[in-house]
């Protein structure tokens, strides 16, 4: 089965910085989808970046960017020039892209507060 | 163009009690999947549905039930509600290829009590 890691409960970056959001996963399959989710207070959860496994350059949304290292396992996400809008719950996801794969493992996310 | 939207926002319900969660997708989408969000927690995968049948399904007891209707509409019903039950409820839409990400609606906050 597999397994979505983020090691980091809490986070928190000064308006206008940088800041990089850790994600480790588990698999043994080849291709694959990962995928940046926001969750502000307001509870909807949204698509901030996707990454498909094959593609070996990094994907790019604004300012959101992603360190994909296949072979790492690792997708982390780095947000730039943060704003207050910013603040929200993180979390990584995985889904398969065999035949049969259609759910999104997630993982326990990050709080990520921003300070003016 | 519409996003996902689900009903009702809250709910109370006492243990033991039956609920009924309902989902409309993104227009254009044919697929439905459903994901309990504990507090503190990701969210976990329920079930999928598709062409009114469930495709996929999560490690969750038979007490989760679900149904697609022509429209592509959903429901999730759970019964014999227990206590951790209590969660966020949230219904996502797809494609039915499964190439594309999913797009979550605002969830139902389910409380047992």
């Amino acid at each position: 089965a597999q397994t979505v890691t983020q090691s980091q409960p809490e986070m928190s970056v000064q308006e206008a910085e940088t800041v990089t959001l850790s994600c480790t996963y588990d698999t043994s399959e080849s291709d694959y989808y990962l995928f940046w989710y926001k969750q502000p207070p307001s509870r909807q959860m949204i698509l901030v970046i996707r990454q498909e496994a094959y593609k070996q350059q990094n994907a790019t949304e604004n300012r959101f960017s992603v360190n994909f290292q296949k072979a790492a396992k690792s997708f982390s996400l780095k947000i730039s020039d943060s704003q207050l809008g910013d603040a929200a719950m993180y979390f990584c996801a995985y889904k398969g892209a065999g035949a049969g794969s259609y759910q999104l493992t997630f993982g326990k996310g990050t709080k990520l507060s921003v300070i003016p | 163009d519409a996003g996902v939207t689900q009903s009702p926002t809250h709910l109370i319900k006492t243990r033991g009690q039956q609920v009924t969660l309902r989902c409309s997708p993104k227009s254009g989408h044919d697929t439905v999947s459903w994901y309990q969000q504990a507090l503190g927690q990701g969210p976990q995968f329920i079930f999928q549905y598709y062409e009114e049948e469930e495709r996929q399904r999560g490690n969750f007891p038979d007490r989760f039930s679900g149904h697609q209707f022509p429209n592509y509409s959903s429901e999730l019903n759970v019964n014999a509600l227990l206590l951790g039950d209590s969660a966020l409820y949230l219904c996502a839409s797809s494609l039915a290829d499964g190439t594309y990400e999913q797009y979550f609606g605002p969830g139902t906050r389910l409380t047992v009590t």
